[in-house]
């Protein structure tokens, strides 16, 4: 069965501090990976996909097959980076089974 | 990328009522999702719906609890009927953003059943 797991459900960092946001994913073929951000009273984003490999507002992630893992980091954490992270997999429908959400809290 | 409008983006209803939440996206689209978000939970998918062919359904969700239309390929409603308190959850409209497998999300309907 096709399921994300994001064990925190709340990360509390002070500014400047480095930020992992863990997600491990349950899928037996190739896996599409993204987290989506969700800052306070807007809608839910994307942050950034799997197949880019990109840096988005300094975050990255990287597809980790052998543990199953994609887990989100920042080496330094400001403060309008509090929200709400969702990692999602891609669904066989095309729709994306979300994680429970993990909020992050960056104090000044 | 997609623009998407849904109405009402909250409303209280009283238990036993129904309440059709639209979504209006800017562009043509060949899938829709509804999902659901209860308090403090993670999104649940509810229904694929697709233009010209009945909605398809999720374990645990049935068309005559969440009946959908899907009358063309800019606009799609969800129908939560005979409302009770568990309903309460705030109910979002996603669209592909083809071949990318990204996602675009309304800004949800917030719904609070009396």
């Amino acid at each position: 069965a096709q399921r994300v797991t994001q064990p925190e459900k709340l990360l509390s960092v002070f500014k400047g501090a480095p930020v992992e946001l863990k997600c491990n994913y349950s899928y037996s073929g190739s896996p599409e990976l993204f987290w989506y951000v969700q800052y306070s009273r807007q809608r839910l984003q994307l942050l950034l996909r799997h197949i880019s490999r990109e840096s988005i507002k300094g975050f990255t992630a990287d597809l980790n097959k052998g543990e199953t893992s994609f887990h989100l980091k920042k080496p330094f954490a400001q403060e309008e980076d509090s929200a709400m992270y969702y990692c999602a997999l891609g669904g066989s429908q095309g729709n994306l089974i979300f994680g429970k959400g993990t909020k992050l809290s960056v104090k000044p | 990328s997609a623009v998407i409008s849904q109405k009402p983006s909250r409303d209280i209803c009283q238990r036993g009522t129904s309440l059709t939440i639209q979504c209006q996206v800017d562009s043509q689209v060949t899938m829709m999702f509804w999902y659901r978000q209860q308090p403090g939970q993670s999104l649940t998918l509810i229904a694929t719906a697709n233009q010209g062919s009945e909605a398809t359904y999720e374990s645990g969700f049935v068309i005559d609890k969440f009946p959908i239309s899907r009358p063309n390929l800019t606009f799609s409603t969800l129908t939560v009927s005979n409302m009770s308190p568990e309903d309460s959850s705030i109910y979002l409209c996603s669209v592909d953003g083809s071949y990318t497998g990204e996602l675009f999300f309304g800004e949800g309907s917030r719904l609070t059943v009396l």
